[in-house]
């Protein structure tokens, strides 16, 4: 049974970088595409970016400049970094596996709610 | 970007009526080449992650009841319950995987009447 666990800190001050791990179990994370995407309170869900076991990364446009996901295929995880956040970047953070690229996410972990304040 | 819209916003339903919620996307997202709409639906309760029921619009997940049926094609999409029951209480989403940003729907709130 597949399981993914998000953990990183809960709390990131403006102007930061928010740092998260996806640790994967049950399943080797490799031949799998591996996503990041977040759900601001009570609003809808936003598509971060994914990437690929080989280290192919697809990111959102709209946060392009600030994302860096990354894996490490040794401790079957997966990272994602975002710079300079601001309280818009407030949400809870979800990390999920796909088949493909082209597929929907269909494995979710728990979620993990980060906050932006000084 | 391909923007996805959802109607109604929200709905209440009598337990064992039938539910429809819409979707439409921005531009179609349906692949010539092999015929398939790149659109999901996802179901999402309190306190939990979305849950993915239906893909390429109208394929049901393995383990999701019966009572769920996608349909549409192109730009227009709905997901239906045929037959609410209590545990479907949940915001429902849909998604497009046809191209990158892949972007969901603002969502439906399903509540019982």
């Amino acid at each position: 049974q597949v399981q993914l666990q998000e953990s990183g800190p809960g709390l990131v001050k403006p102007s930061e970088t928010l740092s998260l791990t996806c640790n994967v179990s049950g399943v080797s994370i490799s031949n799998y595409y591996w996503s990041w995407i977040r759900q601001p309170p009570g609003t809808g869900l936003e598509w971060i970016g994914y990437i690929y076991y080989s280290g192919t990364t697809n990111y959102n446009p709209s946060l392009k400049s600030r994302v860096t996901v990354s894996i490490d295929t040794s401790k079957n995880q997966f990272s994602l970094q975002l710079n300079s956040v601001t309280a818009a970047d407030t949400a809870v953070y979800y990390c999920a596996r796909h088949y493909g690229g082209n597929l929907p996410p269909l494995d979710w972990g728990q979620g993990t709610l980060v906050t932006v304040s000084s | 970007d391909i923007v996805m819209t959802q109607s109604p916003d929200s709905l209440a339903v009598s337990l064992g009526e039938r539910a429809t919620i819409n979707c439409k996307s921005s531009q179609s997202v349906l692949y010539s080449s092999n015929n398939k709409n790149y659109l999901a639906w996802f179901q999402q309760k309190p306190g939990q992650p979305p849950k993915l029921l239906i893909y390429w619009a109208s394929i049901r997940e393995s383990g999701v009841p019966d009572r769920f049926s996608g349909s549409g094609s192109g730009t227009d999409f709905t997901l239906t319950i045929s037959s609410l029951q209590a545990e479907d209480v949940a915001v429902y989403y849909c998604q497009q995987y046809y191209s990158s940003p892949f972007t969901f729907g603002p969502g439906t709130k399903v509540d019982i009447k």
